[in-house]
């Protein structure tokens, strides 16, 4: 259980193009789902946490205007890059929250490589 | 402001030698500390939780509030775990927010 999937996984576009990146949770509902962003070698920034039927909250630096969040259900929520550029090729990861066992743990999805020409 | 610190990017051991993978953090708190683990071509996934004081797979973590560590110790490594190993900290009342460390490749070798 506690599966979280991506769409899709890998995105190639060109510069000045939005791109949309979806998260699911397949088999429970996340009422709290989080972006996170990931360069090479690097470890993974939080840019966001998505919240279902409300605005999400960014991290100091993530601009709202580019990353564009919507949790329109308790198993979707999308992240759309709007105006790409080649700066913002990288690899994002989104997680649900849910609670397991009193915890409340987050389950990752799979990523998606967004590469903008 | 909440840290993590992993030193080594890069931690290479026999099969059979103990490993240690070092997490230090900074938090003006008490903090919940997580190990993850992601290994190739997989999602990342928990391996383990401080409160939980459970050993998985063999890893044991311990938390040390004087030396704000949280290492990740297995006394026999095994081919299997090699992997991408990150270090996590949660805050209280932030909103449930994860800061990972760099991650330290953990190869182990035969």
């Amino acid at each position: 259980g506690a599966v979280v999937s991506q769409h899709p996984s890998r995105v190639i576009c060109k510069s000045g193009t939005s791109v949309k990146i979806e998260c699911r949770s397949l088999d429970f509902q996340a009422t709290t789902m989080f972006w996170y962003r990931q360069f090479p070698k690097q470890s993974l920034m939080l840019m966001a946490t998505s919240n279902e039927g409300s605005k999400a909250t960014y991290e100091q630096g993530v601009e709202k205007d580019k990353f564009l969040i919507n949790h329109a259900s308790l198993t979707l929520s999308t992240l759309t890059v709007t105006s790409a550029h080649p700066e913002d090729s990288s690899f994002y990861i989104c997680s649900a929250q849910y609670q397991v066992s009193s915890y409340n743990e987050q389950f990752f999805g799979p990523g998606t490589r967004l590469t903008v020409l | 402001a909440q840290r993590v610190t992993q030193p080594e990017k890069l931690l290479s051991v026999f099969k059979g030698a103990p490993v240690e993978l070092k997490c230090n953090y900074s938090y003006s708190g008490s903090p919940e500390l997580f190990w993850y683990v992601q290994y190739s071509r997989q999602r990342l996934q928990l391996l383990l939780r401080h409160i939980s004081r459970e050993s998985i797979k063999g890893f044991t973590a311990d938390l040390n509030k004087g030396e704000t560590s949280f290492h990740l110790k297995k006394p026999f490594a095994q081919e299997e775990d090699s992997a991408m190993y990150y270090c996590a900290l949660r805050g209280r009342g932030g909103g449930n927010k994860l800061t990972f460390g760099t991650g330290t490749q953990l190869k182990v070798e035969l």
